[in-house]
């Protein structure tokens, strides 16, 4: 099992609404990321949780709030969200935080989920 | 500052024709990788490269690090129209730093027309 699950695939909300994004894998990992991307651009990197914890906050605004309930589940709270933030949100681990040259840390990416903000 | 230069940024060719795609750094990554992506989905991986000089064949895609492990080529050979989608190098940082902080160039989107 090689997956990252997303859910849900699509979601449009409004300004003033509250929601959440969540994602999910059970190969064990023990670093999952949060990647925005826009249509068209490359994906950019927004959250690094490492061993459960926050390791990573790429100054993003306090609107969008991470949450690792535990090491398979990843998920990203939105709250009075701008329509720029529209965009398609990707999820993504790795089996360890940090890089070693030895190993295969391959990144693995969820399918996405499609964020509308009207 | 782009730290990965991908070059062309669109290429819309022939059924049938060949094609390369570059990504350029004047960094030195551990490895890199290459992804192709299709509209509304996420990015899936197509290779990782990790040794200079590395080559590496997926059917009708070769994939090249350099020898100095700061540039990459992807060659496609006789495209087809399911070949068609963004193209995504991503340089992986060195020894000790965060994995997941991939430094992504800015994408190749590549049409292939019947």
């Amino acid at each position: 099992d090689t997956e990252v699950t997303q859910t849900p695939k699509h979601l449009v909300m409004g300004m003033t609404n509250k929601k959440s994004l969540k994602c999910e894998q059970h190969m064990g990992h023990r670093a999952m990321y949060w990647y925005k991307q826009k249509a068209k651009k490359p994906p950019e990197l927004m959250f690094v949780y490492s061993y459960e914890k926050l390791s990573i906050n790429e100054s993003v605004p306090s609107r969008f709030s991470p949450e690792c309930p535990n090491s398979s589940l990843l998920n990203l709270h939105l709250h009075a969200l701008q329509p720029e933030d529209s965009a398609l949100y990707l999820c993504a681990s790795t089996p360890l935080p940090f890089r070693d040259r030895d190993s295969g840390n391959t990144i693995y990416f969820g399918e996405g989920s499609w964020l509308t903000v009207v | 500052t782009q730290l990965l230069e991908q070059s062309p940024q669109f290429l819309s060719i022939q059924e049938g024709e060949n094609l390369t795609v570059y990504c350029n750094s004047s960094s030195v990554f551990s490895s890199l990788q290459w992804y192709r992506q299709e509209p509304g989905e996420g990015p899936v991986l197509l290779v990782t490269v990790v040794t200079g000089g590395e080559v590496k064949k997926l059917k009708r895609l070769t994939f090249q690090f350099g020898d100095a492990r700061k540039d990459s080529s992807l060659h496609i050979t006789a495209a087809q129209t399911g070949d068609t989608g963004l193209y995504l190098c991503a340089g992986a940082p060195r020894r000790g730093s965060t994995l997941g902080r991939l430094y992504f160039g800015r994408g190749t989107q590549l049409t292939v027309w019947p």
